[in-house]
C-alpha cells in the first residue's frame, strides 16, 4: 500500500462549483498532515495544515480523520484560479521528511 | 516575506558529469532537505540534514549524490556523474515551526 494515496483525477468542474479531494495514508504514527498546491512546473507552495478538528480557511475546508487515515479538501465557489494540482503531504512528526502523495489534478473551467 | 532561493534556475549537462545545485534557506531555519520530482510524477525525498549531518535518507540518495552546508548560507547537492534519469526537477526545503518553505526548483536536463 502507498505511503499517501490520492486519486490523480483530473477533475475538471465548472466554475463556482463545489469539489472535494481525498486522501489516505498508510501510517497510523504520523502526526502532520497538509495540503499542497503545485502550478505546472513550480514548487509546492503550502495551502493549509490538516487538524483533526478540521479547519477552514475562506473557500477552503480541511478535515482529518484519525481513526480512518483520511484527509480531504473540500473547496468553494471554485475559481479559474483553483486550477492546479493539489497535492496531500504527511509528516511521521517534528522535522523529519514528509511524503508526498501523486496529487490530484484540478481544472476549473468558465 | 523570507523565502527559500535556488541557483541555478535550469541546469542542462551530459550524461556522467558532475553538477552542484545550490539552495539558500530561510535564514533562521535550522533542518534542510532535497526532493526531487520527475516529469510528470510525485514529489520524492532524497536527504534530510542538520547540524551539519544527515539525519535521513533514501534509497535514491545513493553514493552519486552528497550534500554540503559550505558556508553560512548556501546548502549544495552534488551529483558526481550524472545519469539519464537524474533529469527532474530538484526542489530545496526548510523547515519553518509547522510547515516546510519550498524553493522554486532546479530543473536538470542530463542528454
Amino acid at each position: 500500500r502507498k505511503e499517501v494515496e490520492q486519486d490523480p483525477g483530473p477533475f475538471n468542474v465548472p466554475e463556482g462549483a463545489t469539489v472535494a479531494f481525498n486522501c489516505t495514508y498508510s501510517n497510523s504514527a504520523s502526526q502532520s498532515f497538509f495540503w499542497y498546491r503545485q502550478d505546472c512546473r513550480k514548487e509546492p507552495k503550502l495551502l493549509m495544515s490538516v487538524y483533526s478538528s478540521g479547519n477552514e480557511d475562506g473557500r477552503f475546508t480541511a478535515q482529518l480523520n484519525r481513526a480512518s487515515q483520511y484527509i480531504s479538501l473540500l473547496i468553494r465557489d471554485s475559481k479559474l484560479s483553483d486550477s492546479a494540482t493539489y497535492l496531500c503531504v504527511v509528516n511521521r512528526g517534528g522535522y523529519q521528511k514528509v511524503t508526498f502523495g501523486t496529487g490530484t489534478k484540478l481544472q476549473v473551467i468558465p | 516575506e523570507p523565502e527559500v532561493t535556488q541557483t541555478p534556475s535550469h541546469q542542462v549537462t551530459q550524461m556522467g558529469q558532475e553538477v552542484i545545485l545550490r539552495c539558500v534557506p530561510i535564514s533562521n531555519h535550522l533542518y534542510f532537505y532535497w526532493y526531487r520530482q520527475i516529469l510528470g510524477q510525485k514529489v520524492e525525498f532524497l536527504v534530510s540534514f542538520y547540524n551539519n549531518e544527515i539525519s535521513e535518507k533514501s534509497e535514491i540518495f545513493d553514493d552519486q549524490f552528497s550534500v554540503e552546508r559550505p558556508d553560512g548560507s548556501n546548502f549544495t547537492l552534488k551529483i558526481r556523474s550524472t545519469k539519464l534519469e537524474d533529469s527532474a526537477m530538484y526542489f530545496c526545503a526548510s523547515q519553518g515551526p509547522n510547515e516546510q518553505f519550498f524553493g522554486p526548483g532546479t530543473r536538470l536536463t542530463v542528454l
